[in-house]
C-alpha cells in the first residue's frame, strides 16, 4: 500500500470543527483514500471513503486535494466520543492478486477537551 | 444495524495451549480477515479469507495459525501452541462486494483479548 503520513495527535475542544490532515505523496490513480477510526478499547469504526471528489456522510466529509497527494477528514462538530485514533489509509481499487488486508499506521490520536 | 460479533471478549491461556478465537461475520459478506494489536502498537493484518480459502497472510501468519470458516456463519482464528508474543487483541473484520474491488468499507468487532500466561 502507498504510504500516508499524519501528525501524532492533535487536541480540539468539544463542539467546534476539527480537521484532520493526511499527506499521501505517492498515491496511485486508483488508490481510494479510506479513513478509519478507533476508539479506546474498541475495534476500528469505517468513517469515510472517497477516490477524487468531496465525500460525506453522517460522520464526516472528507477533502481530497485536486492533484489527491493530501486530504483532509472533517468533523463538523466534535464530541467528547470522537475521542479516538484517526487512520488514514491507501486501498487500491482493484488488488488483483496483490495485498487485501488494511494496513494501519499509527494515526493522529485526537483529543477532545470539554 | 449488522454487527460483526467475537466470542469470547477476554481468553486468558497457559503458554503451549491451542486456542480458538470465534468470530461471527455480517451474514451477507463475502470477505473475511483476522487482525491483532499487541497492547500499545499498531493494528496488523493477519489474514484474510475468501470462497473457502486463504487470499492472503502476513508474516506474523505462520503454521501456528489457521482459520476455518466451519459452518457458513462461524470464522475462526486457531492458535495451535500459543506463545507469550501471542498475548493481544485479535479483530475479526468482514467486507461486502463483490470481486477484489476495495472501495467497501471492512466492519470489525469488538475483539477478543489474549492473554497468555
Amino acid at each position: 500500500d502507498a504510504k500516508t503520513t499524519q501528525p501524532n495527535s492533535m487536541e480540539s475542544n468539544e463542539e467546534e470543527p476539527v480537521h484532520l490532515p493526511c499527506n499521501h505523496s505517492t498515491i496511485s490513480g486508483t488508490d481510494y483514500i479510506h479513513w478509519y477510526r478507533q476508539l479506546p478499547s474498541q475495534g476500528p469504526e469505517y468513517v469515510i471513503h472517497g477516490l477524487t471528489s468531496n465525500v460525506n456522510n453522517r460522520m464526516a466529509s472528507l477533502a481530497i486535494a485536486e492533484d489527491r497527494k493530501s486530504s483532509t477528514l472533517i468533523l463538523h462538530r466534535a464530541t467528547l466520543r470522537d475521542a479516538a485514533v484517526y487512520y488514514c489509509i491507501l486501498r487500491p481499487d482493484y488488488s488483483g492478486g496483490g495485498a487485501d488486508g488494511l494496513t494501519f499506521g499509527k494515526g493522529t490520536h485526537l483529543i477532545i477537551q470539554p | 444495524e449488522p454487527e460483526v460479533t467475537q466470542t469470547p471478549s477476554h481468553q486468558v491461556t497457559q503458554m503451549g495451549q491451542e486456542v480458538i478465537l470465534r468470530c461471527v461475520p455480517i451474514s451477507n459478506h463475502l470477505y473475511f480477515y483476522w487482525y491483532r494489536q499487541i497492547l500499545g502498537q499498531k493494528v496488523e493484518f493477519l489474514v484474510s479469507f475468501y470462497n473457502n480459502e486463504i487470499s492472503e497472510k502476513s508474516e506474523i501468519f505462520d503454521d501456528q495459525f489457521s482459520v476455518e470458516r466451519p459452518d457458513g456463519s462461524n470464522f475462526t482464528l486457531k492458535i495451535r501452541s500459543t506463545k507469550l508474543e501471542d498475548s493481544a487483541m485479535y479483530f475479526c473484520a468482514s467486507r461486502a462486494g463483490t470481486g477484489r474491488r476495495m472501495n467497501t468499507e471492512a466492519f470489525f468487532g469488538q475483539g477478543t483479548r489474549l492473554t497468555v500466561v
